[in-house]
């Protein structure tokens, strides 16, 4: 079945610093990715998304490319903020389907 | 839109009592999604409504539990005889068609 790895946290990093946390898939198909944040509490919120082999989602500075020969979706961001500490999840979507997966979170702490 | 509300945010309850949860979507979007959250894991799927119609019910999903949406609007997730292992946040989200999802804030479920 369809599923998402995603690096092991805790990560911790000062105010911008530059932040990449990996994420690779295995799915049929041509799923849809996604990255998720989820700020202490909060519900999940929909950070970017790319629907289709090389497209980079992007939103508040953070940038994600769908590589299929590599079958990663990476999220990146230059420079950090304290405010962008939070969980992140990495999620498909199988084509012709309708749900999520997740994979299990990466904390990302940022220290002023 | 004043987004996906759930109600309680927080549920402490003895084992093997029942409890039941709330999912208000946003008004205009017909398909419903229960997802589970353990600590440290990303959400799972538990079930999916599309208007009133029950689609789907993951595995996870044992006879303890029902979800039901009536009139295709508000839907309700019941657990009868909780388990500690039930302890977890429950999430709701609501889409229109397949795009993209809103998730609430959840609830908590602690079972004691």
């Amino acid at each position: 079945g369809d599923s998402v790895t995603q690096m092991e946290g805790p990560v911790t990093l000062s105010e911008e610093a530059f932040l990449t946390i990996n994420c690779t898939y295995t799915a049929t198909g041509y799923p849809s990715l996604f990255w998720y944040v989820q700020y202490p509490g909060e519900g999940l919120q929909l950070l970017l998304k790319a629907t289709k082999a090389d497209d980079k989602g992007s939103n508040k500075g953070f940038e994600a490319t769908y590589r299929k020969e590599t079958t990663s979706f990476h999220l990146e961001k230059g420079s950090v903020q304290v405010s962008d500490s939070a969980v992140y999840f990495c999620a498909l979507r199988g084509s012709n389907d309708y749900k999520l997966s997740f994979g299990a979170g990466t904390t990302v702490t940022v220290r002023a | 839109d004043t987004g996906v509300s759930q109600d309680p945010r927080h549920k402490i309850t003895k084992r093997g009592q029942n409890v039941t949860f709330r999912c208000d979507p946003i008004s205009e979007h017909n398909r419903l999604y229960w997802y589970r959250q353990t600590l440290g894991q990303g959400p799972e799927f538990l079930t999916y409504f599309q208007n009133e119609a029950q689609l789907e019910k993951s595995r996870l999903l044992s006879d303890r539990f029902s979800a039901e949406r009536p009139k295709g609007s508000f839907s309700t997730l019941e657990i009868q005889r909780t388990e500690q292992g039930d302890s977890a946040m429950y999430l709701c989200a609501s889409s229109r068609e397949t795009y993209g999802y809103t998730f609430g804030s959840g609830t908590r479920l602690t079972v004691v």
